[in-house]
């Protein structure tokens, strides 16, 4: 079954924390994207990457770190030093044939206590 | 940067009814997507729209490409209890197809 997998579907951290959430995807798309949603708002982009090895940020990339060694993943790193990190938190990969199609995995819900 | 406004922001309906709900930006888009996510899910791709003026539907869903390019609508026919969720529009970002932007949503909610 194709797909992009995202896991956990919950995670709990405390204060100080890094923690690396993880996106992969068995759908041989090029372009793999991380954003972030609150509740009630839309989605905000924090890093994309186009090709292996190379990446971009998005809009709200401060406290973030991604890296893509593999097609196939595209892991997120919440550092510590990223000041409001609870959200709900939504990995995309889009095949690049279709002009702005991405298609979106399943979501990882952050919660820092 | 380019804003994507949806409206309505909210709309609670009947089962049966039509739903209707736009999307509109100061910027030209040459391409409009539109996603529904359902609570706690990602978004899912319902239609995608490349050329202005154009109408695709998809079962009792309806999109279209504004002739301006500065807006999109979606309309949903006869609606039912499984269409509860958030619609979003989006369109990349100028001068990239790489990157999107993606407009606040429109919650539905129907009632019996």
């Amino acid at each position: 079954d194709g797909g992009i997998t995202q896991s956990p579907k919950y995670l709990f951290r405390k204060e100080g924390q890094n923690v690396t959430l993880s996106c992969e995807q068995n759908l041989n798309h090029d372009a793999m994207y991380w954003y972030r949603q609150d509740p009630g708002q839309g989605l905000r982009l924090i890093y994309y990457s186009q090709i292996v090895n190379d990446f971009q940020k998005g809009d709200i990339a401060e406290g973030y770190s991604v890296s893509r060694e593999k097609k196939e993943s595209f892991p997120l790193t919440v550092t510590s030093a990223q000041k409001n990190p609870t959200a709900f938190y939504l990995c995309a990969s889009s095949p690049g044939s279709a002009p702005g199609t991405q298609y979106f995995g399943p979501g990882t819900r952050l919660t820092v206590l | 940067g380019q804003q994507l406004n949806q409206s309505p922001q909210s709309m609670f309906i009947q089962e049966g009814e039509d739903v209707s709900m736009n999307c509109t930006s100061s910027s030209i888009f040459n391409t409009w997507l539109w996603y529904k996510q359902d609570p706690g899910e990602g978004p899912v791709l319902l239609i995608a729209l490349y050329k202005a003026g154009e109408l695709t539907s998809n079962g009792r869903l309806t999109a279209q490409f504004g002739i301006t390019r500065k807006d999109s609508f979606l309309n949903i026919s006869a609606s039912i209890p499984s269409d509860v969720g958030i619609y979003f529009c989006a369109g990349p970002y100028t001068g990239t197809a790489s990157k999107l932007t993606f407009g606040t949503g429109t919650r539905l909610q129907v009632t019996l």
